[in-house]
Formats: C-alpha cells, structure tokens, sequence
C-alpha cells in the first residue's frame, strides 16, 4: 500500500509569484486535506476536497485554491505570493468517512516552500 | 475556534525515564482528540484517537488519556528510548469538514 506522495519537496519563488504543490493521496482513500505549517506553529488547515469538491476551508484568503483529480490526486495553488507564505504545506488523506466520522489523517512528507 | 495548547514545548530526557506531555483545549466542542508522532523528515504518524468515552489508549510503552470534563490529554512514554525523540502533537477533530486543529506540539529529546 502506497502512502501519501507530496510533490516536490522543497521549492523557492519570489514575492508575487504563483505556485503548485501536488499530493498523491493513499490508495483508497477519497478526501484529501491541507495544512499550512508555519516555522514554531502547529500546522493549520486551509481546506478540505472530498471526491472532487471543496468541503470545508479554513482561515486562508482566496489566493489559496485548489483541485482533486477522479484519481483523488490533490493540487494547491497559490498566488500572488507573499513573504509569509513561507512554510511547509502538508496535505493528508483519509478514507471515505465511516459511521464514527473519526477516521485517521495520513500525512505526507510535505512541501517546503520558502518565499523570498 | 478552537484553542489547542500544549506543553512543555520542549523536553529533554534520559534513556529509561517515563516521562508525559499535556494537551489542553478550553472546549469539547470537537469529535475527537488525535495523537501524532512526527520524526525530522518524515510524515507525522498517527499514534492514537482518543474518543469523547474517554477510554485510555496504548501502544507499546506509549498510552494517552483524555479527560473532556477538565479540558486535557495526556501522553505517556514509559521508558524513553532514543527513537522516541520526535514532536508530539495533538489536535482536535471538528467542524463539517472534519478536520484538524493542532497545537504547537511538544519537541521530545531523549539522551543515550
């Protein structure tokens, strides 16, 4: 069984570019989320796609966006970028949510991303 | 919103001391409480998810509890070995996406 992929592993821009990161979610698994993970912070979420949709976002403007493929392979993107983007960025699946709804994340590596 | 401290923030222990970190939430708004393990360039490992009855969990030499009443958590390592050390984190399950706050997380260093 395959875990969770992230793509690539370390990247740098510049203020005002865009960018994407990419996560391979593990095999079976539908919902894909994202987490931002500022240096000495815990990570945050930004949002949420289960079987192709946005389900949930947190407190990231819209210049953060992002996609799931049917494979439920996952994009984020983001614009406009600015200093304190810089970060690593997480993203972890989950399989299809059973009837406790407490199933666990799957993270993967993470991206680092610094912005200069 | 959901407010998720942790402490100590960081710790330095011997091989072979038991030691323990807290996780401490103001609310029990929130599904579930989640455990996570994460290594220095690895992906942070899922140890535990404490459910609301709160039933004590263990893995190995590592347990955790939850008391939603008092608003903490807490792990325990009995027997710190040095692939122990790694950040703990907790974080709380809710909202409709389900998903996850964290706190900053506790950095355990264990010595030889």
């Amino acid at each position: 069984e395959t875990g969770v992929t992230q793509s690539p592993t370390h990247l740098i821009k510049t203020r005002g570019q865009q960018v994407t990161l990419r996560c391979s979610s593990q095999s079976g698994h539908n919902t894909v989320s994202w987490y931002q993970q500022a240096l000495g912070q815990g990570p945050q979420f930004i949002f949420q796609y289960y079987r192709e949709e946005e389900n949930g976002r947190g407190n990231f403007p819209p210049r953060f966006s992002g996609l799931q493929f049917p494979n439920y392979s996952s994009e984020l993107n983001v614009n406009a970028l600015e200093l304190d983007d810089s970060a690593l960025y997480l993203c972890a699946s989950s399989p299809d949510r059973g009837p406790s709804g407490l199933d666990t994340q799957y993270f993967g590596p993470g991206t680092r991303l610094t912005v200069l | 919103i959901l407010n998720v401290e942790q402490s100590p923030q960081s710790l330095h222990v011997q091989e072979g001391d038991s030691t323990n970190f807290t996780c401490s939430f103001p609310s029990s708004n929130f599904y579930a409480l989640h455990w996570y393990r994460w290594e220095t360039a690895k992906s942070p490992e899922a140890l535990f998810v404490m459910t609301l009855n709160g039933d004590e969990k263990k893995k190995g030499r590592i347990s955790a509890t939850l008391n939603t009443k008092e608003g903490y958590s807490y792990l325990y390592i009995k027997g710190s070995q040095p692939e122990d050390s790694a950040t703990y984190l907790c974080a709380l399950l809710s909202g409709s996406a389900r998903q996850l706050t964290f706190g900053s997380g506790t950095q355990l260093t264990v010595l030889p």
